[in-house]
């Protein structure tokens, strides 16, 4: 089945990068774009960017611009996001989600990364 | 960016009740809006893509509704899976933005 795993809970420094991976299986991972979005304790999602798989175009979000690096590696299927000088409130879960079709819609989603930042 | 205003923020209701949750975007985006379902814990789930598709397995108790700036998500008997929060999505364009969510919680 479509699916995408993520890596596993991650907790770090303030200051410090943090790079959380997002395998795909189940589908063709060149076809598929995939989001990164986020989502703090409580609150609701922020989305973080874009990437194309097959060629490792990116867009980002404008608040993240400088912070975070979206790539890929076709040869194991997985996307990476990488966020630098983590803040206390980059504490969240990170998903990542694939653009299932020209709608734009986000199926399935990973079953999120937990990344802690704390002194 | 395009803002989601999503209401009720929370609601209380009982198995079989019909409960409708609206969106309303702060431009048009024609039927570039997406629903979305949250257990706690656990990743959102895809219910209605498009405004009104309903997604393969979902059951036909969810429904969506709407266009350019007002959608609707309409749960016809609640039952007691379905509670949980829900999100809409808007796809028109980058960024991409959500709504607050509405949690539906047990009457």
């Amino acid at each position: 089945q479509v699916q995408l795993v993520q890596s596993g809970t991650e907790m770090k420094k303030p200051g410090a990068s943090v790079k959380v991976s997002c395998k795909a299986s189940g589908y063709s991972f060149t076809t598929y774009y995939v989001h990164w979005v986020r989502q703090a304790p409580g609150l609701g999602f922020e989305w973080l960017g874009i990437i194309n798989p097959n060629t490792g175009i990116t867009k980002y979000a404008q608040k993240f611009q400088g912070s975070v690096t979206m790539t890929s590696d076709t040869s194991t299927s997985t996307v990476y996001m990488e966020l630098s000088s983590l803040r206390p409130d980059d504490t969240a879960v990170y998903y990542c989600a694939r653009e299932a079709g020209p709608g734009g819609w986000f199926d399935p989603w990973g079953q999120g990364t937990l990344v802690i930042v704390s002194s | 960016d395009i803002q989601m205003t999503q209401s009720p923020s929370s609601l209380s209701a009982s198995v079989g009740d019909r409960v409708t949750i609206t969106c309303r975007t702060s431009q048009s985006i024609g039927s570039y809006l997406n629903w979305y379902q949250q257990k706690p814990g656990k990743a959102p789930k895809l219910l209605i893509y498009v405004a009104s598709r309903l997604q393969s397995g979902v059951p036909s108790r969810f429904s969506g509704s709407g266009s350019e700036t007002d959608f609707t998500l309409t749960i016809s008997s609640l039952q007691p899976e379905d509670f949980a929060t829900y999100y809409c999505q808007q796809s028109f364009n980058s960024p991409r933005t959500f709504g607050q969510g509405t949690k539906v919680e047990i009457k």
